[in-house]
């Protein structure tokens, strides 16, 4: 069974800081590896996507993220968050076929 | 990019009526398509998979006769809450998988109230 952990529940940043929230997955092979981001009452926006090669992915909204096999991990940094990015931020990973499995997502409160 | 549209973006109802969800892929086919339920300041639910042609697949818990799924063509599926009451009221996402490599493409989300 694959199953995907985001340790943090919440998170806070002053704005202006760097961000890092964490997504860590158990599967038997290598997923696909996904973030989307939710405001309140909308629908997920994808912020970026993994399926092979360079570990270190490129979103939208100065996102990024860093696929580490070792660690079974797909964290999600931003060099310097703004007041906008406030949000509840999901990890989801697909073993290539139809199995979906989400994380139980992190909320994002940026200080001003 | 491919596109997943869900209508209605909010539905208000009264108990004991019924709601149609429509989700639809816009410019791919969609063999398979999820449907999930996310509760307040909580992470998406699945519900039940929908595969094109056949029975939908309930998740452990899901009533199906309550949640009627359909999924009559590769690009709509919807679904039904038939005897709504207030505890049916939640945000309703759909997503469909597309592409290659394959991934979900997500719904703008449905807020069912029920009154």
């Amino acid at each position: 069974a694959q199953s995907v952990t985001q340790p943090d529940i919440h998170i806070t940043v002053s704005e202006g800081a760097s961000l890092e929230l964490r997504c860590n997955y158990s599967y038997g092979a290598t997923p696909y590896l996904f973030w989307y981001v939710q405001s309140p009452g909308q629908g997920l926006q994808l912020l970026l996507k993994y399926f092979s090669g360079d570990t270190l992915v490129q979103g939208i909204k100065g996102f990024e993220a860093e696929f580490k096999r070792s660690q079974s991990s797909f964290n999600l940094r931003k060099p310097s968050v703004h007041w906008s990015d406030a949000a509840e931020y999901f990890c989801l990973i697909n073993n290539a076929g139809n199995m979906l499995t989400f994380g139980g997502g992190t909320r994002l409160m940026v200080k001003p | 990019g491919a596109v997943v549209s869900q209508h209605p973006s909010w539905v208000i109802c009264k108990s004991g009526t019924s709601v149609k969800i429509e989700c639809r892929s816009l410019d791919f086919q969609a063999t398979t398509m999820f449907w999930y339920r996310q509760f307040p300041k909580q992470s998406l639910m699945l519900m039940a998979t929908s595969n094109e042609g056949s029975k939908a697949t309930y998740e452990q818990g899901v009533e199906k006769d309550k949640f009627l799924i359909n999924h009559a063509s590769l690009t709509l599926s919807t679904l039904t809450v038939t005897s709504a009451h207030p505890e049916d009221s939640s945000f309703y996402i759909c997503s469909a998988l597309g592409g290659a490599p394959t991934e979900a493409f997500f719904g703008q989300g449905t807020r069912l109230t029920v009154v």
